[in-house]
């Protein structure tokens, strides 16, 4: 069964405090990995889509990186607007582009 | 402008009761869907739509009821509400072509007192 597990489930960092969000996956042949950022009373927002292992990508302090298992969203000393619950999912191959998501990761970067 | 909108974003209800939520988008995009986002924040798929044709339909009670009447349209009917239907939903679209993320409305909380 596909499933999505994101860790740890709550992160406080001080600004400035670089750290990484974990997301461990199991697909039956991965079609892509998302993720998104979602804020209190909001939808999730698309930040970057990964296809293959070794595969990075960056926006502002945000790089994601992907391996045959997991993928990390590393964020480089964060701000406290950088507080929000980041979700990753998955999408697998010859999927109708349904998309499982991880429980997500809540951060809190305190000023 | 909004790429997709949902309304209403709030909707308390009693129980028993039959509402419609709607869901609209001017992307382009070709498909459609709702997901339901627990108190755990954990999302999940309910139903999905390509060119008003659907195509994934999860493990939902009978109750839910999608239809698009057209490819920039996805509402949702919901008969006979119970407690446990409390959550927020979400309408989302994509593009099958370019394999896009989804691109997500703002929610609708819905409370069944």
């Amino acid at each position: 069964e596909d499933q999505v597990t994101q860790s740890p489930e709550a992160l406080r960092l001080q600004e400035g405090e670089s750290s990484s969000l974990n997301c461990s996956y199991t697909v039956s042949g991965l079609r892509g990995l998302f993720w998104y950022r979602q804020d209190p009373g909001k939808g999730p927002e698309f930040l970057f889509t990964l296809y293959s292992a070794g595969e990075e990508k960056e926006k502002e302090r945000l790089k994601a990186t992907l391996t045959k298992k997991e993928s990390f969203l590393h964020i480089t000393a964060p701000k406290p607007e950088d507080s929000a619950t980041y979700l990753c999912a998955v999408q697998a191959s010859g999927n109708t582009g349904k998309l499982i998501f991880g429980q997500g990761t809540t951060l809190q970067v305190k000023p | 402008d909004t790429a997709v909108s949902q309304t209403p974003k709030y909707l308390v209800t009693q129980m028993g009761n039959d509402k419609s939520i709607k869901c609209e988008q001017n992307l382009g995009h070709d498909t459609m869907y709702w997901y339901k986002q627990d108190s755990k924040k954990f999302l999940k798929i309910m139903f999905s739509y390509n060119n008003k044709e659907l195509i994934i339909n999860e493990t939902v009670p009978n109750r839910f009821s999608p239809k698009s009447p057209d490819k920039a349209h996805l509402n949702l009917h919901i008969n006979s509400l119970e407690l446990g239907d409390s959550a927020v939903y979400f309408c989302a679209s994509s593009s099958r072509q370019t394999g896009s993320g989804y691109t997500f409305g703002s929610g609708t909380r819905l409370t069944v007192v």
